[in-house]
């Protein structure tokens, strides 16, 4: 069964902090997103990859296809990063397979 | 910035009632998605559409569910007689290129409410 899974399910922080939420899936992943739903409820597209890592601004994304895992970071948090993170397997066929979210609240 | 658009932004109706919610994908996309999202639970898909047909669907999207693209820019998700657990967050996506391995694009969504 392909699936997603994201810990932790609810992260605070302090302005500055680095923070890093984790997602994991079940093999024959052709790629994984990231998104950021925001409090209003719209969902913004971070990140797509297959392999290695991307970065845009603060935020970076690595895949380890090995492991089965990728992980989202956030440098210098600050408080208009607070929002629910999502990671999404595309599974070679057109549906994304959500996780959880992982709703972060950064404080300053 | 090209976005998606999605009317309304919030509609409530009554259990039994036909429901149209619109999307306007991005101009020189050509693969086309609706997603719900139940409130406090996961982002699940509905159906993906290409070259003006259904290229998957979940099993969500039974025969009251039905999409269309009436004319070159709308994207119209069809609920034919809406149920209380239809009440729901929908999103509109839209992608350039096929699904697997491309980045999609979300409206806003259109929050559904069935009294």
């Amino acid at each position: 069964k392909n699936e997603v899974e994201q810990s932790p399910q609810n992260l605070t922080a302090q302005e500055e902090e680095f923070i890093t939420i984790n997602c994991s899936y079940s093999v024959g992943i052709s790629a994984l997103h990231w998104l950021q739903q925001h409090p209003g409820g719209g969902i913004v597209s971070l990140f797509m990859l297959s392999s290695g890592k991307k970065k845009h601004g603060r935020l970076i994304a690595t895949i380890n296809i090995q492991e089965k895992h990728s992980s989202l970071h956030i440098t210098a948090s600050h408080p208009r990063d607070s929002a629910v993170y999502i990671c999404a397997g595309a599974y070679n066929t057109d549906k994304l397979i959500f996780g959880t979210g992982t709703r972060l609240q950064v404080f300053p | 910035e090209p976005e998606v658009t999605q009317t309304p932004s919030h509609q409530v109706t009554q259990m039994g009632q036909e429901v149209i919610l619109r999307c306007v994908p991005i101009s020189n996309h050509l693969y086309f998605y609706w997603y719900r999202q139940i409130l406090g639970q996961k982002v699940e898909f509905l159906v993906s559409f290409y070259n003006n047909e259904i290229s998957e669907k979940s099993e969500i999207f039974d025969d009251q569910f039905s999409v269309e693209r009436p004319d070159g820019s709308n994207f119209t998700l069809k609920i034919r007689s809406t149920k209380l657990e239809d009440s729901a967050m929908y999103f509109c996506a839209s992608s350039e290129y096929s699904p697997q391995g491309n980045e999609q694009f979300f409206g806003p969504g259109t929050r559904l409410t069935v009294l």
